[in-house]
């Protein structure tokens, strides 16, 4: 698979505040996908996006796939302590490699 | 549909030991993943499989480290000799075809004392 990377790799929010994570790559990718993982859990499929300029919503959560497919974000309005956990994007394309993750701890 | 299954949950071994681990893919799913999982190194991929034959091994640390996946609804990564540095979180992911989304079991934490 195509590697991403992504930023920010920690980010510390108080609950109500949004918060922001980016997926970055050189190269044109066929499509994203996003996966939440809970500390002491597993990956969890969130979303994929396949189309320039796509932009999916999932309740508070906001998914966008660059014009040139080069780029990625997820935003999510007013976290709450449920959005606790590390949100990873990749490129499926055979081959799965997953980057570090971006680590999002709320306070409340 | 169960979802990907694994086994054990946990294990705790010595040094030197041989550990299997085991997975069981949602039926009709025609690729399987292996990762492991530590603070230090993230989510590794070790192997993956389509339809039951390995297709990437350049993720196995070592020789050490073994899978197969005989058929269909069943594949194990072996360990033998486990060491120390061997502890992790080694999870097993599934999915129907190229370019569909994972689907990972809950993962065996594997402690090597």
């Amino acid at each position: 698979g195509q590697q991403v990377m992504q930023i920010p790799q920690y980010q510390h929010v108080q609950e109500g505040e949004d918060f922001t994570t980016y997926c970055n790559s050189s190269t044109t990718l066929s499509n994203i996908q996003w996966y939440k993982q809970r500390p002491g859990g597993h990956p969890v499929f969130l979303i994929q996006l396949v189309k320039s300029g796509e932009v999916k919503k999932q309740k508070r959560l906001t998914f966008q796939f660059g014009e040139a497919k080069k780029n990625s974000s997820l935003h999510i309005t007013a976290t709450q302590t449920t959005d606790v956990g590390t949100y990873f994007c990749i490129s499926n394309t055979g081959k799965l490699i997953f980057g570090q993750g971006t680590t999002l701890q709320v306070k409340p | 549909d169960a979802g990907v299954i694994q086994s054990p949950r946990h294990e705790v071994t010595e040094m030197g030991q041989e550990v299997t681990l085991r997975c069981k893919p949602i039926s009709g799913h025609d690729y399987l993943f292996w990762y492991r999982q530590t603070m230090m190194r993230g989510l590794e991929l070790l192997i993956y499989f389509n339809n039951n034959v390995p297709i990437d091994d350049s993720g196995m640390p070592e020789d050490r480290f073994s899978a197969k996946m005989p058929n269909a609804s069943f594949s194990t990564l072996k360990i033998q000799p486990s060491e120390p540095r061997d502890s992790a979180v080694y999870f097993c992911a599934s999915s129907a075809k190229q370019g569909s989304p994972l689907h990972f079991g809950n993962g065996t934490r594997l402690t090597v004392t």
